[in-house]
């Protein structure tokens, strides 16, 4: 089977650093993406993690340990736009199947 | 680059009809789409996979002739809710990608009220 895990919501200051944790366990690994997701709206892509470190993109980040089964999205200098669902996603190496976590809300305040 | 368009947006109808969901690559071509259905605070369940010019593969508990799937072309996929429930309630999101190695993208959504 297969299991994602992140926390369900997380609450910071605009200007500060947030970091989502995901731990996964899935069958044919191939890589680990990063969603960000308004209410109502559909997902939009952050990131695509498939060797193991760290990536940046401008005020997101995210890591990869393949031999831990986790991975981290780090937001930078939050602005209050950033409130927003963020989902991650393991992908499976044959067909493309994502298998989504249940999200985590993160909720800036002023 | 990589767009993808839903239609309807929203649809709201009557127990026991059906609705048509669709969704459009606009400018690439996708060998593969796929189909998520989320429910409020919850997160994106994939329901099928369809690659085009085949039979759609059914993810474990989703009824094939409950939700047909249809990939006549590469550049659309339809999704018909058959014999409607308010159950059947959600948002409902396709996704489409070139290749299997391709990042999938999103449509904006469809939101579904079966009253």
């Amino acid at each position: 089977g297969q299991n994602i895990d992140q926390p369900t919501e997380m609450t910071a200051t605009e200007g500060a650093i947030v970091q989502i944790n995901c731990t996964y366990q899935t069958s044919g690994f191939n890589g680990l993406f990063w969603y960000q997701q308004h209410a109502g709206e559909a997902p939009t892509f952050l990131s695509y993690n498939v060797l193991d470190g760290l990536e940046e993109k401008g005020r997101f980040s995210s890591f990869l340990s393949r031999s831990k089964g986790y991975s981290y999205l780090l937001l930078k200098e939050l602005q209050m736009k950033d409130s927003a669902s963020y989902l991650c996603a393991a992908a499976k190496a044959a067909g493309n199947k994502l298998t989504f976590g249940g999200g985590t809300r993160v909720l800036v305040k002023p | 680059g990589a767009v993808v368009s839903q239609h309807p947006s929203r649809v709201i109808c009557k127990s026991g009809t059906s609705v048509k969901i669709e969704c459009r690559s606009l400018d690439f071509q996708a060998t593969t789409m796929f189909w998520y259905r989320q429910f409020p605070k919850q997160s994106l369940m994939l329901m099928a996979t369809s690659n085009e010019g085949s039979k759609a593969t059914y993810e474990q508990g989703v009824e094939k002739d409950k939700f047909l799937i249809n990939h006549a072309s590469l550049t659309l996929s339809t999704l018909t809710v058959t014999s409607a429930h308010p159950e059947d309630s959600s948002f409902y999101i396709c996704s489409a990608s070139r290749d299997s190695t391709d990042t999938q993208y999103f449509g904006p959504g469809t939101r579904l009220t079966v009253l």
